[in-house]
């Protein structure tokens, strides 16, 4: 059976920090790692990445994958109260994304 | 707009009265799924269709039904709700399978059965 797990499941950092996310996997035809984010209404997507030790960016938000010891990490650098939100990581094979349970980000002012 | 549309939103309905959430999407994908998002469990997936008249068990298949008739509907069925099926459903779709790019998310369905 695929599994996920993200760690912490929840964290309250203050604005201007910098937080890591982890995500572990076992997923059979492993394909991609799939990072989310959601606040109060339906997933948004945030990265895909499928090779390990490339870094993918965008903004303050990074991700990377190794792919060796299954898995991936999510960075956010000066944090803002609007990342507070849950991150949501999947594992991706080819007719099945799993997710883990969510890591719950509250960012105080 | 490229979107994937739910209906109901919220459904607020009593134990063994069948329901049905539907689900549209408009990118011509032909990867569907459908999930449920529970506190402490996260998104499990439910059913999901790799094309028309093509589907499969997620992880959580009992108690639902689904059907793939056309490409950009892929209803979700409760023919006999009971109370363990109150939750905020997703219904997602994707242009390939679920490991070769993003999956979109409809806005959610919030049930509750009394």
């Amino acid at each position: 059976e695929d599994k996920v797990v993200q760690s912490p499941l929840s964290l309250v950092v203050h604005e201007g920090d910098t937080v890591t996310l982890n995500c572990s996997y076992e997923v059979t035809n492993f394909r991609s790692l799939l990072w989310y984010k959601q606040e109060k209404k339906a997933p948004t997507f945030l990265f895909m990445l499928t090779s390990s030790g490339i870094e993918k960016k965008s903004g303050r938000l990074s991700s990377i994958l190794d792919k060796k010891e299954l898995f991936s990490i999510l960075n956010i650098t000066a944090t803002q109260t609007g990342d507070s939100a849950i991150y949501l990581c999947g594992g991706g094979s080819n007719y099945k994304l799993t997710f883990g349970k969510g890591t719950l980000l509250t960012v105080n002012p | 707009e490229a979107q994937v549309t739910q209906n109901p939103r919220y459904l607020i309905t009593v134990t063994g009265k069948k329901l049905t959430v539907t689900c549209s999407q408009n990118m011509n994908h032909e990867y569907m799924s459908w999930y449920r998002q529970d506190p402490g469990l996260g998104l499990r997936q439910i059913y999901y269709s790799m094309n028309v008249e093509v589907t499969d068990k997620g992880d959580v298949p009992e108690g639902y039904k689904v059907s793939r008739k056309e490409k950009r509907n892929f209803p979700l069925i409760l023919e006999s709700p009971s109370p363990n099926q109150t939750s905020l459903y997703f219904c997602a779709s994707s242009g390939q399978g679920w490991g070769y790019n993003e999956q979109f998310f409809g806005p959610g369905t919030r049930l509750t059965v009394l």
